[in-house]
């Protein structure tokens, strides 16, 4: 079975910061990545996903990620955060072909200060 | 995209009784999802729901406690039953998007007393 796990629990950055949430899973095989987000009092909604291809990802609101296949990572960044970008950030894992289940990481809550 | 709304979103249940959320999607999905969401924890998979067949519960989920529906390909109910302090939580229903893409509705938040 697959495992996600999302090293930062907290992470609060000034505006205009750079923001990079730090995301790893374990499986043997090719896996779909996902990120989502979840803002305050708002559902969970997709930021970006990577299935195949450039493993540079570019998802809603100025976010990117990149897959890093020798490192089981996919990291989510963005060059300068706003305040709006505060909320709860989930990183997602799932072995490609056909259903398979989602597992989601701990999750890293990110409090921008404006 | 499909767009997913939940009722309650929010409800204060008595130990012992049970409450049925509803989960509707705005267009057709194979599959449908419920999670349990605690403060301060990950997404836990409850059971997965195909329309027409019986739901697959995750381990440490029965279907005697979380009884599913999926009458349709556009709506599913979870049942938490004889509930206790527990089951607290925040409940999520999500639609299959193809390829681990999911849809989440806006959750219920349960606090049982």
């Amino acid at each position: 079975a697959q495992s996600v796990s999302q090293h930062n629990h907290h992470v609060i950055l000034s505006e205009a910061a750079s923001l990079e949430l730090g995301c790893n899973y374990s499986y043997g095989g090719t896996v779909n990545l996902f990120w989502y987000v979840q803002y305050p009092g708002q559902h969970l909604q997709l930021l970006l996903k990577y299935f195949s291809g450039d493993p540079l990802v570019k998802g809603i609101k100025g976010f990117e990620a990149e897959f890093i296949k020798s490192k089981f990572s996919f990291n989510l960044r963005k060059p300068s955060v706003q305040w709006s970008d505060t909320a709860e950030y989930f990183c997602a894992v799932s072995p490609s072909g056909g259903y398979q289940k989602v597992t989601f990481g701990t999750g890293t809550k990110l409090q921008v200060i404006p | 995209s499909a767009v997913i709304s939940q009722k309650p979103s929010r409800d204060i249940c008595q130990r012992g009784t049970s409450l049925t959320i509803q989960c509707q999607v705005d267009s057709q999905v194979t599959m449908m999802f419920w999670y349990r969401q605690q403060p301060g924890q990950s997404l836990t998979l409850i059971a997965t729901a195909n329309q027409g067949s019986e739901a697959t519960y995750e381990s440490g989920f029965v279907i005697d406690k979380f009884p599913i529906s999926r009458p349709n390909l556009t709506f599913s109910t979870l049942t938490v039953s004889n509930m206790s302090p527990e089951d607290s939580s925040i409940y999520l229903c999500s639609g299959d998007g193809g390829r681990g893409e999911q849809y989440f509705g806006p959750g219920t938040r349960l606090t049982v007393t």
